[in-house]
């Protein structure tokens, strides 16, 4: 299957820093989306980044789907203690999904 | 509004017994519906996913199937499980446009 490599693996943050991660492909996805974990409960889908170049917020979020459409990144503005969890980048191409193996995100109060 | 529901929440089961996991999603009709496996809190594989009744398309080789007897329902079994077997699984779906939601899933722990 599709490899998506995405970094970093882990962050430690202090509460309010920014953060920003990344995902890279060797193939060319038609989509981008990018979700959220909590231990113990399924991802939830934060944003979709629909064509190349797109650049898209939802509150403290920004994401944007790289021009090559091979790879996307996330950005969270002034991290909150509830920002942590796992997020996962995964990329779109027909009926299928494959997914990053995930950022796990610790921010300290 | 749509919702999807998957039911165990959690089960432990021994070595070599069969497996039933349920998915099924209210409020959309004709969803593309998705099995994941989740290792450690990492990395979704996908299992199965399905575009129709009936229709079922297999990523991975292994001991479990699945199937969609009706158009909002999908199943995850085995005939009998392996200590590999062991993980969260997931459920989605995803209706016309691209975006796939995910339901609360199922701990499965094979002893």
């Amino acid at each position: 299957g599709q490899q998506l490599n995405q970094s970093p693996q882990s962050m430690f943050i202090q509460e309010g820093e920014d953060v920003s991660m990344n995902c890279t492909s060797s193939s060319i996805f038609n989509t981008w989306l990018w979700y959220k974990q909590d231990p113990g409960e399924g991802p939830v889908l934060l944003i979709a980044l629909y064509k190349a170049g797109e650049l898209t917020s939802n509150g403290r979020l920004t994401a944007q789907f790289g021009i090559t459409r091979k790879d996307s990144f996330l950005n969270i503005s002034a991290s909150i203690p509830s920002d942590v969890g796992i997020y996962f980048c995964a990329g779109q191409l027909g009926n299928q999904f494959y997914f990053g193996t995930g950022t796990s995100l610790t921010v300290i109060p | 509004s749509q919702t999807i529901h998957q039911w165990p929440a959690t089960l432990v089961q021994p070595v070599g017994s069969p497996l039933s996991l349920e998915c099924t999603v209210e409020g959309t009709s004709n969803p593309n519906l998705y099995w994941y496996r989740q290792a450690a809190g990492r990395g979704l594989q996908l299992l199965f996913y399905s575009v129709g009744i009936g229709q079922i398309s297999s990523e991975v080789p292994q001991n479990l199937s699945a199937s969609r007897p009706q158009d909002r329902q999908f199943i995850l079994s085995s005939k009998k499980l392996l200590l590999s077997d062991s993980g969260f699984y997931l459920c989605a779906w995803r209706e016309t446009g691209v975006e796939q939601y995910f339901g609360p899933g199922t701990r499965l722990t094979v002893t």
